[in-house]
């Protein structure tokens, strides 16, 4: 499975933007990009995913790299709620179907 | 409705007892996970099983043998308990050829062995 780096912290204020950085320089063609997040206590969340183009859903936007091998996710406006791991994942397709393989991930503290 | 049961929530056992860990599904998907959280919070896939077919197998040591009885529900078994069996055991589900792909987690199962 392709390989993902994130910085393993990260600090924002309540009601500021947060843009949160991941590296996956051996992705592959077929690569989704996903992102998840887990909160104190609780199992992992699905956040977003992208293949080329930037998304934007309710909770976040994802902004890909034109060569795909880095992506952001943003938050437009951090509340307290936001203070979790996130997780950038590359789905893959094997021969068993895809697998999402989990890295180390991005503690996001968020500061009232 | 919770989309993905897992039961128990807490599991407190001593080495070398067997116990169970149940999971069910209820959002008509085909594929199933067990993943495992350590302490240190790495998130590992264990086995995934797909209408009841097991599909991925990682390294795990055959103590671990987990049953689909129908591709709603995915169990998992310990045998022999040890220690570092110590974690958070995560049940997860989803479609898999579904390029959405989502995947819906369970609250975790945390199993702690004296």
């Amino acid at each position: 499975d392709a390989k993902t780096t994130q910085p393993n912290s990260m600090e924002s204020n309540e009601e500021e933007p947060v843009h949160l950085p991941c590296n996956h320089s051996t992705i592959s063609g077929t690569d989704y990009i996903h992102w998840y997040r887990q909160l104190p206590s609780q199992g992992p969340e699905y956040v977003i995913h992208g293949l080329t183009s930037n998304v934007n859903n309710r909770m976040a936007s994802l902004a890909i790299a034109e060569d795909r091998k880095s992506s952001t996710l943003i938050l437009h406006r951090a509340t307290l709620r936001d203070a979790a791991v996130y997780y950038c994942i590359l789905r893959g397709w094997g021969t068993s179907g895809s697998r999402l393989t989990f890295g180390e991930g991005t503690q996001l503290t968020v500061n009232p | 409705d919770t989309a993905v049961s897992q039961t128990p929530k807490y599991l407190v056992t001593q080495m070398g007892n067997d116990k169970s860990i149940k999971c069910e599904q209820n959002l008509g998907h085909d594929t199933m996970y067990w993943y495992k959280q350590d302490s240190k919070k790495f998130l590992k896939i264990m086995f995934s099983y797909n209408n009841k077919e097991l599909i991925i197998n990682e390294t795990v040591p055959n103590r671990f043998s987990p049953k689909s009885p129908d591709k709603a529900h995915l169990n998992l078994h310990i045998n022999s308990l040890e220690l570092g069996d110590s974690a958070v055991y995560f049940c997860a589900s989803h479609n898999r050829d579904a390029n959405t792909g989502e995947l819906f987690f369970g609250e975790g199962s945390r199993l702690t062995v004296l």
